[in-house]
């Protein structure tokens, strides 16, 4: 089975904090990526990467970075949390090649108080 | 161009009743749509996908209508079970998986 695990179920930070949200894949898929889901928005891409050290942006990046230093992990870094990025946060995954099924971490709670 | 909307955001439906979620898109370039089921504390997971090639695709109780002249599809659930109740994503993308676009999920309640 393909797993997706990010380090956090829940997270409380405040505002102004540095937050790291880590995603881990065992399947050796080469892109993986980070959504936001808030309710009525549907799934919104932050950031994706389809290699190692590679990175493009989504459709809000702001305020967002990401890091990919091996294959397997990719890492979401608000800069300066504020109360608008309290949010679901789901990582996923794909295996290269066209129109193939992306799976998705649990996902991470995230408020900012 | 790149939207997928989505309908309805809520749905109730009785046990064994047939559940129905509709998509429409606008870009025409799109060649893959799938569906996607959440469960609450979890992450979406595939359910069930479509190309334009065909007008319909069943699995188990779950079918996928295509109409490509209208730009729409849409995800039946047939004899509904109280385990189905869940958020439904629909979802297009064109050629490449890096963007998937979604639709903003519907939240299936399936009463006993």
């Amino acid at each position: 089975d393909v797993k997706v695990t990010q380090s956090s179920r829940y997270l409380v930070k405040r505002t102004g904090e540095k937050v790291f949200l880590e995603c881990v894949q065992d399947m050796d898929h080469e892109n993986m990526f980070w959504y936001r889901q808030d309710p009525g928005l549907g799934l919104r891409l932050i950031y994706f990467s389809y290699d190692v050290k590679m990175k493009e942006k989504g459709d809000i990046p702001e305020g967002y970075s990401v890091s990919r230093e091996k294959k397997e992990r990719f890492s979401l870094i608000l800069e300066s949390a504020s109360t608008n990025q309290t949010s679901m946060y789901l990582c996923a995954s794909t295996p290269g090649g066209v129109n193939t099924e992306a799976f998705f971490g649990q996902g991470t709670r995230l408020t900012v108080v | 161009q790149q939207q997928v909307k989505q309908s309805p955001q809520s749905l109730i439906v009785q046990k064994g009743g047939i559940s129905i979620i509709n998509c429409a898109y606008e870009n025409t370039a799109f060649d893959y749509f799938p569906w996607y089921q959440q469960f609450p504390g979890k992450g979406p997971a595939l359910l069930i996908a479509i190309r334009p090639d065909v007008s319909e695709k069943k699995e188990g109780r779950f079918t996928i209508s295509f109409n490509k002249s209208a730009k729409q599809f849409s995800l039946h659930i047939m004899d509904s079970q109280p385990g189905d109740s869940a958020t439904y994503f629909c979802a297009a993308s064109k050629g490449s998986n890096y963007q998937l676009i979604w639709g903003a999920g519907t939240k299936l309640i399936i009463k006993p």
